[in-house]
């Protein structure tokens, strides 16, 4: 079954330093996904993204965030300046469909630790 | 805006019993979409069950059915026959029909323990 994968499984990194987290989705997904998982709380939405544009972005997404496509199979989040807030679980996601019957396919996550 | 709540922090069940989880929804669409998801201690996002919500079927999937009661926005998940392997975290989801992103929201979660 196809999968969506994330890489790195676990990054440490000091604060205020740059990370990018990398995400190869399903070859045939048009739409994809950043999640994130503060450790012991629900999952929440960062940003969608489409047509190589951003669709929808949360509060959470802000100025330190970027996400890009740059060669057509990776899809990346990158935070600018991290801080000891955006220790948490990234998840990627994409879906093929745009009616949202199929649901989502997640990576298995990419655990930030900011130190 | 959307908003999903599951009001049972933890529970437990013994193997082979049967276990319901509670999920209550607000939303003004009347079309739109509810999913159980599993997070293992893996902490993979794994899709257990969906239901549209213009079927009035519930949906099933093995052991897993849910009972969704549209009027009272609710969407209940029940594990029969419970195993080991499903001890994990269950978050319920509302997806809205249509929008530029699609995007989830997910409650607080269930921890889940299936003792043996």
């Amino acid at each position: 079954e196809p999968e969506v994968t994330q890489t790195p499984s676990h990054q440490v990194t000091q604060m205020g330093q740059e990370v990018i987290l990398r995400c190869v989705p399903i070859s045939n997904h048009l739409y994809f996904y950043w999640y994130r998982q503060i450790l012991g709380q629900k999952v929440e939405f960062l940003v969608s993204f489409y047509n190589n544009e951003i669709s929808e972005k949360s509060e959470i997404f802000d100025d330190q965030f970027s996400v890009e496509r740059p060669d057509g199979s990776n899809f990346t989040l990158k935070i600018r300046s991290t801080k000891l807030e955006d220790s948490a679980m990234y998840f990627c996601a994409s879906r093929e469909d745009r009616g949202g019957v199929r649901g989502y396919t997640f990576g298995s996550g990419t655990r930030l630790t900011v130190v | 805006a959307q908003t999903v709540t599951q009001s049972q922090p933890e529970m437990s069940v013994q193997e082979a019993e049967t276990v319901t989880l509670s999920c209550t929804y607000d939303t003004s669409e009347n079309n739109y979409y509810l999913f159980w998801y599993k997070q293992p201690p893996s902490r993979q996002m794994i899709l257990v069950i969906r239901q549209e919500a213009y079927k009035q079927q519930n949906a099933t999937e093995n052991r897993f059915s849910v009972n969704f009661q549209k009027a009272a926005k609710s969407f209940s998940l029940k594990i029969s026959d419970s195993q080991l392997g499903d001890t994990a975290m269950y978050f319920c989801a509302f997806m809205k029909h249509v929008s530029a992103g699609n995007q989830f929201y997910f409650g607080t979660g269930t921890s889940l323990t299936v003792i043996p």
